[in-house]
């Protein structure tokens, strides 16, 4: 059974920087297409970043470019997302999703790590 | 930039009876629609506007194209009742777009 076990949320000054991880389990990370979504306290969700699976390729939601970067260690079977000059309004669930096959769709989630940026 | 538009906003209606849920989209593109319970990751319930991700009970079907789209619920189980997102991604600008989401709840 595929499994996606996020790890790093915290709390964190506005400013500061935190890294999150998304081991992956029962298949192979470099195989698929990833991505990070999170979703504010009581809000909707917004797609955050994505990654190719050769890694090779990134994108990013105007809100977080140049500020948060995705990346994946095939060795470890895990994708990150480094977030740098938090702000408040980063505060939510980070999740991390598992594209199915080729299409634009996420079909396995982890269960989301909470990051509190506090002002 | 895809936006997506969800009504109605919430929906109140009891179990066994049938939920239609709308999405319609500024552009013209591949859909989804993700069921997400309070404290849970979202799940994916339909793909490429009518297809039914594995494990998804035929109760559950999509229809539409080009710019409106539909879920429909045809009898709720207690379990149904949660909140549901429509989701597209935009090729130009390879950036994915979700709607604000549909609250079912329990009549």
């Amino acid at each position: 059974e595929v499994q996606l076990l996020e790890s790093g949320g915290g709390l964190v000054q506005r400013g500061g920087s935190l890294r999150l991880s998304c081991t992956a389990s029962a298949f192979t990370l470099r195989t698929y297409a990833m991505s990070w979504v999170r979703q504010a306290p009581g809000k909707g969700l917004e797609w955050v970043s994505g990654i190719s699976g050769s890694g090779g390729n990134t994108y990013y939601a105007d809100s977080v470019k140049g500020r948060f970067t995705i990346s994946r260690d095939h060795s470890k079977n895990t994708l990150y997302l480094q977030m740098n000059s938090l702000r408040a309004e980063d505060t939510a669930v980070y999740y991390c999703a598992k594209k199915l096959g080729a299409g634009p769709y996420w079909d396995d989630w982890g269960q989301g790590t909470l990051v509190t940026v506090s002002s | 930039e895809i936006v997506l538009t969800q009504s109605p906003g919430t929906l109140s209606l009891s179990p066994g009876e049938r939920a239609t849920l709308s999405c319609r989209a500024s552009q013209s593109s591949y859909l989804a629609w993700y069921q997400q319970k309070p404290g849970q990751a979202p799940r994916l319930l339909i793909y490429d506007a009518t297809r039914r991700a594995t494990g998804i009970p035929d109760r559950f079907s999509g229809s539409g194209s080009g710019t409106d789209f539909t879920l429909t619920i045809s009898r709720l189980e207690p379990e149904d009742f949660a909140v549901y997102y429509c989701q597209q991604y935009d090729t130009s600008s390879r950036m994915y777009t979700f709607g604000q989401g549909t609250t079912l709840e329990i009549k």
